[in-house]
């Protein structure tokens, strides 16, 4: 069965520092998908990035970056120049397959709680 | 583009009545997903419609919860005879099928709070 640890429980910086957001994850499967979502303190699960098993190209998309290293087994994200919007839990998942349908469902880790100050 | 929306936002009950929480999934979406997350918890997985079939349950959803998605838009889940351990924040998903993978956005969530 697929696993996901965030070991960081919680992280609290100053803003304008860089942060990185740790996840490893256990899996059989040859082919898999990787996500990271954000849930402020709305609760909302606003979805960030998703990335494929084949594909261990970092990625850039403004202050946030991830580091996807299938030898580690970890998808880990960092923000950069962090900033107070930034505040809130960060959830790393990964798909397992639906039987039946053609889609996957998510296995989330228990997420990581970041706290940017002013 | 509407997002997916959940009703009630917020639902307070006492031990053993009946709750419902409806589910609007993004207007072209065809796969909806229903997840429980209790606190300091991540999500997890409770069942899976592709229109108005589900087609996999997991087995934390108990004789207790139904969940249906009549006609292959919104969705209903239910649950009969509320358990304190039921209190949790329960979050609908939907995705459109376009090859692996999926996409899911998320509902802003029911919470529920059993007393």
């Amino acid at each position: 069965a697929q696993k996901v640890t965030q070991a960081q429980t919680e992280i609290s910086v100053v803003e304008k520092e860089d942060v990185t957001l740790d996840c490893v994850y256990e899996t059989r499967d040859t082919t898999y998908y990787l996500f990271w979502y954000k849930q402020p303190p709305s609760g909302e699960l606003v979805f960030l990035i998703r990335r494929n098993s084949f594909d261990e190209q970092n990625e850039i998309s403004g202050r946030y970056s991830w580091n996807f290293q299938k030898s580690t087994s970890s998808f880990n994200f960092t923000i950069t120049a962090s900033q107070v919007v930034d505040s809130a839990v960060y959830f790393c998942a990964l798909s397992e397959p639906i039987t039946q349908g053609g889609s996957e469902k998510l296995v989330f880790g228990k997420g990581t709680k970041l706290t940017v100050n002013p | 583009d509407t997002g997916v929306s959940q009703d009630p936002r917020h639902k307070i009950t006492k031990r053993g009545q009946n709750v419902t929480f409806r589910c609007d999934p993004i207007s072209e979406h065809n796969r909806l997903y229903w997840y429980r997350q209790t606190l300091g918890q991540g999500p997890e997985f409770l069942t899976y419609f592709q229109n108005e079939a589900q087609l996999e349950k997991s087995r934390l959803l108990s004789d207790r919860f139904s969940a249906e998605r009549p006609k292959g838009s919104f969705s209903t889940l239910e649950i009969q005879r509320t358990e304190q351990g039921d209190s949790a924040m329960y979050l609908c998903a939907s995705s459109f099928e376009q090859g692996l993978p999926d996409t899911q956005y998320f509902g802003p969530g029911t919470r529920l709070t059993v007393l």
